[in-house]
Parts: C-alpha cells; structure tokens; sequence
C-alpha cells in the first residue's frame, strides 16, 4: 500500500509564505502532484514534480526529492483565497494515484 | 467543454438498496479513478483503469464495483448500500501517467 503523510493544519498571516511538507513511501514512483481543494468543491490541479528540484509557478512552488521519499509546496504570498486543503498525491508504479490526508491552510488577516 | 461529468449530483439511498453512479469524460483520457471522501477527510481510492477493459482495486474497494467497457465511461455500482457508504465521491480522469488527473464536481450519497 502507499503511505503519505502531510500536516493536518498550518495557520498563516496574509501576506506571508507557507510551506506545506509531504513525505510518501509507494511501491514504484511516476509522480507527485498538488491540488487544492475549497470546501465543498472538486480538487484542482496545482503543480506536478516525478524529476528531483524545483518547479515554480506563479506564487505557487513544488520541490521533490525522490531519495527522501519528499516533497513540499511552496505558497507565496498569501491571500485569503489561498484558504483551502492542499492535498498531496502520489502515482505508484501501477499508476495508482493515492492521495495524502490533506493540509487545511487557513489564512489571517 | 464538458470534462468530467458526474451524475447524480446529490442522492439519497435506503439501507439495501442498490444503485450506479455515473461517470464519463470528452477528453479521450485513458486513465480514469473513483475516489471517496469523507468530511474533513482525504480521497481515498475505490478503484482505477488504466484503459477500456481494465480495472483496478484501490484501497477501499469493499461494497463496490466497477467497469470500463467504453474509453468515456467508468460507472461505480454500489450493492446492497450501508450507511458506511455516505460519502462524496469524486471520479477522475487523466490522459497518460505524466499528466494531472481533472475531478468531476462529485455525487454526495447519503445511505438512510
């Protein structure tokens, strides 16, 4: 089975930067992907890493070490709208995608 | 531009009963998922295909069923409900591994 794990709640300061960690063990590797999900409403695709580094996008950055089994996203910037669940997902080498239990951000005024 | 169509948006099903929700997609994707998610909780997988004829078990296949006869479609039958099986479920689709998977808007299923 597949193991992801991710913080349940991170509070921050508009404004500010975020960083949302996601640590997985999977059976085979063919990417990891970041979605964001407002309550009450289908997930949406943020970013995708399955080489190790850095992709930036926009406000929005995902790092990924496949060594370390890690990755984390970046928020920049923070608005009110970024009040949402990140959820982190993992395919597997049977191209399973298995999703983390999801972070709340909540962002303050 | 449709995406990922779900049907029924909202139901609610008696203990015992049976009932298909609905899944298709206008994008020629291969892969296709049936998550569920409960309140304030993570997707969890029911089941997968990798293309028309194939399906996979996810992690909580139990009370479930699944098929892929068309590239478009990928209904979930539920037998024989349990309360259990209240939840919102979100079917996906993707056209290759190295591609993000688009949701449907979900089926919120209340089991009574």
């Amino acid at each position: 089975g597949q193991n992801i794990d991710q913080p349940t709640e991170m509070t921050a300061t508009e404004g500010a930067i975020v960083q949302i960690n996601c640590t997985y063990q999977t059976s085979g590797f063919n990417g990891l992907f970041w979605y964001q999900q407002h309550a009450g409403e289908a997930p949406t695709f943020l970013s995708y890493n399955v080489l190790d580094g850095l992709e930036e996008k926009g406000r929005f950055s995902s790092f990924l070490s496949r060594s370390k089994g890690y990755s984390y996203l970046l928020l920049k910037e923070l608005q009110m709208k970024d009040s949402a669940s990140y959820l982190c997902a993992v395919r597997d080498g049977d191209y399973k995608l298995s999703f983390g239990a999801g972070t709340t951000v909540t962002v303050r005024a | 531009n449709a995406g990922v169509t779900q049907t029924p948006k909202f139901h609610i099903l008696k203990i015992g009963q049976s009932m298909t929700l609905q899944c298709t997609q206008d994008m020629n994707h291969n892969y296709m998922y049936w998550y569920r998610q409960d309140p304030g909780m993570g997707l969890k997988l029911i089941y997968y295909s990798v293309g028309a004829g194939i399906t996979d078990k996810g992690e909580v296949p139990n009370g479930y069923n699944v098929s892929r006869s068309t590239t478009e479609d990928f209904p979930l039958r539920l037998e024989l409900a349990a309360p259990s099986q209240t939840s919102v479920y979100f079917c996906a689709s993707s056209m290759q591994e190295n591609t993000e998977a688009f949701f449907g808007q979900g089926t919120r299923l209340t089991v009574v």
